[in-house]
């Protein structure tokens, strides 16, 4: 079946500093990919749709220039937070919908990466 | 703007009982589709069953079954032969015709030995 690794799955950084975490589809191309930030015990929130080949669109709310999104090709997208600081903690979860999944638009998600900014 | 809403926090079930997690949700669109999300403690989001708005019949998927109200605008997951891996937390999706993602805040199941 259709596969989205994400990398890294737990990185530990120093305030100020910047932190890229990269989504990959492994089988399959994804125009579209999704990138979801999930605090504790909460729910998936929507952070922005990254688009392949052009600009990114971002969830009301979302600093784009906290969080750089690329969409530089049809399996990768990266998510760079930058100039982090303690409240940027969270779990960030990529996503991706395969093509042709048998009439119903079901995501994919990455397992995942936990940033812990110090 | 759609919502999705699942009223029970905290859920348990003893081991190869049935027990049904509530979903309901808001929307002002006929052509949708719905989701039961799995989020074991690996944190990996899993999905668990599907259900297209048009089609009337309840969709099933082993021991996991949906009971979907057009009407009520509610979808419930209803997981039959409770196992100790079902242990997770449980998230209802829906999906708009502009295929936004939208997600209930969560159940947590702890199937009990």
């Amino acid at each position: 079946g259709a596969v989205v690794s994400q990398h890294p799955s737990r990185v530990i950084c120093k305030s100020g500093t910047s932190v890229k975490i990269e989504c990959r589809s492994l089988d399959f191309q994804a125009t579209t990919m999704f990138w979801y930030r999930q605090f504790p015990k909460q729910s998936l929130m929507l952070m922005a749709t990254s688009n392949e080949g052009s600009k990114a669109t971002y969830e009301q709310g979302v600093e784009k220039d906290k969080f750089l999104i690329n969409h530089a090709s049809l399996t990768l997208s990266t998510l760079t937070v930058t100039s982090a600081h303690p409240e940027d903690s969270s779990f960030y979860i990529c996503s991706a919908r395969p093509p042709g999944s048998s009439g119903a638009n079901v995501l994919t998600f990455g397992a995942g990466s936990r940033l812990t900014v110090l | 703007a759609q919502t999705v809403t699942q009223s029970q926090p905290e859920m348990s079930v003893q081991e190869a009982e049935t027990v049904t997690l509530s979903c309901t949700y808001d929307t002002s669109e006929s052509n949708y589709y719905l989701f039961w999300y799995k989020q074991p403690p690996s944190r990996q989001m899993i999905l668990v069953i599907r259900q297209e708005a048009y089609k009337q019949q309840n969709a099933t998927e082993n021991r996991f079954s949906v009971n979907f109200q057009k009407a009520a605008k509610s979808f419930s997951l209803k997981i039959s032969d409770s196992q100790l891996g079902d242990t997770a937390m449980y998230f209802c999706a829906f999906m708009n015709t502009g295929n936004q993602f939208y997600f209930g805040t969560g159940t947590s199941l702890t199937v009990i030995p």
